[in-house]
């Protein structure tokens, strides 16, 4: 079993909409979770970080975190063409020998259409 | 932009060649993480420097190796290198504070074509 798993994509949603993007994760005592956008070729940029069960907001973007089901959702609202970009769930898993790490999804791919 | 940059951008090199690449950490920052990305995956967690020290790694052979500098930069060596070394290389700055909840920002990569 993967440790941190996306659904690959693509997602193709149409200019305005919300996109919903999932991924699940192994590690139950896994602490912090992280959306990172990556367009081609570019390095990945973060855009939320969410440590506890439920919703974190910020502008058109929605966290939402469950670790009963090991489960971390990002929705983007009013969806863009600019939106279109691969984007990485990233979570850092109970820290041993004291360092952190992340852990990545293959990422889910995500075209907006106007 | 997050402040962290990375030399050089791209980099072509032929295998049983050595390669180092070179991590400046964003301002305030004093953790480096080194990450491979293949074409299609996420980023693979290589290891990890603060305070100088190598402080966690991942499931990379020992002709990976870094450094941390006093000013916190950083540098990933890749010593007989294999086509499969062909990635990007990403290095990512964070400030060690609360375990578990440390972000981490990446630079812009480098590119590494390994023929």
């Amino acid at each position: 079993q993967k440790e941190v798993e996306q659904n690959s994509g693509p997602l193709s949603v149409p200019e305005g909409a919300i996109a919903s993007l999932n991924c699940t994760y192994s590690d139950r005592g896994s602490q912090s979770f992280f959306w990172y956008r990556q367009y081609s070729g570019k390095s990945p940029e973060l855009i939320m970080f969410i440590y506890s069960n439920g919703d974190k907001e910020d502008g058109r973007f929605t966290a939402q975190l469950n670790k009963a089901s090991q489960y971390v959702s990002l929705l983007i609202r009013d969806s863009q063409p600019s939106d279109s970009a691969t984007y990485l769930c990233a979570v850092n898993p109970l820290p041993s020998g004291g360092y952190n790490k992340l852990i990545f999804g293959a990422g889910t791919r995500l075209a907006v259409h106007p | 932009e997050t402040g962290v940059t990375q030399s050089p951008t791209h980099l072509i090199k032929t295998r049983g060649q050595q390669v180092t690449l070179r991590c400046s950490s964003q301002s305030g920052h004093n953790t480096v993480s080194w990450y491979q990305q293949a074409l299609g995956q996420g980023p693979q967690f290589i290891f990890q420097y603060y305070r100088e020290e190598e402080n966690g790694r991942g499931n990379f052979p020992p002709r990976f190796s870094g450094l941390q500098f006093p000013n916190y930069s950083s540098e990933l060596n890749v010593n007989a290198l294999e086509l499969d070394d062909s990635a990007l290389y990403l290095c990512a700055s964070s400030q060690t504070r609360d375990r578990g909840k440390e972000t981490q920002y990446f630079g812009p990569g480098t590119r590494l074509l390994v023929l």
